[in-house]
């Protein structure tokens, strides 16, 4: 069966340091996996997904994630925090890849302190 | 375009009453997905839709819970009676097919009191 994690509920991080929110999954196969971010009073915005190629995925907003299959990780990463960076992220996996569904973690609250 | 709309924004009802939630997913999509995130849990699927028909309801809690899609286009979430532990966030998605990426509405917070 699949599932994700995100072990850290909150991260509080000083603006301009760099940013992690960490994320691992368990799948049977090749996962598809996927960063959303929710921002207060708005709904889940894609910032990024790992379908193959590149371990370093590029993404919206300056966000980047690496996926590691040896870890079955797939932390995201900014190298320098702004406040407005402030929100709940949320790692996703599909499936199989054909799956029509997500598998979503729990959420990682993240708090940029100015 | 316009987004995937959900209304209400929020709903507080009593132990139970009767909801209903409406998604509107962007016109010309035809696959619709409802999610549900309990408070400090994980977002779990609920059901998909491709057009009118249920393609997958597996995530459904129980039977109190019944999703329509008329003509393919809106969709709605009736919770009846509704319990303490339907509080939550309800997201509406959608996408245009298979391989695509997926939309959602700035969701439903349920609170059942």
């Amino acid at each position: 069966a699949q599932s994700v994690a995100q072990p850290e509920d909150q991260v509080n991080v000083a603006e301009g340091n760099p940013l992690t929110v960490k994320c691992t999954y368990s799948v049977s196969g090749n996962p598809y996996l996927f960063w959303y971010v929710q921002y207060p009073n708005r709904g889940l915005q894609f910032l990024l997904k790992y379908i193959t190629g590149d371990n370093l995925v590029k993404g919206s907003y300056g966000f980047e994630a690496e996926f590691n299959k040896s870890q079955t990780s797939f932390h995201l990463k900014k190298p320098s925090a702004l406040v407005s960076d402030s929100a709940l992220y949320f790692c996703a996996v599909r499936d199989p890849p054909g799956a029509n569904n997500l598998f979503f973690g729990t959420g990682t609250r993240l708090t940029v302190i100015p | 375009e316009a987004g995937v709309t959900q209304f209400p924004s929020h709903s507080v009802i009593e132990k139970g009453q009767t909801v209903t939630l409406r998604c509107d997913p962007i016109s010309g999509h035809d696959n619709l997905y409802w999610y549900r995130r309990v408070m400090g849990k994980e977002i779990k699927f609920l059901l998909h839709f491709v057009k009118e028909s249920k393609q997958d309801e597996s995530g459904m809690p129980n039977n109190r819970f019944l999703a329509e899609r008329t003509g393919g286009t809106y969709s709605t979430l009736k919770v009846q009676p509704a319990e303490l532990e339907d509080s939550g966030v309800y997201f509406c998605a959608s996408r245009s097919g298979i391989g695509n990426g997926y939309t959602f509405g700035s969701g439903t917070r349920l609170t059942v009191v």
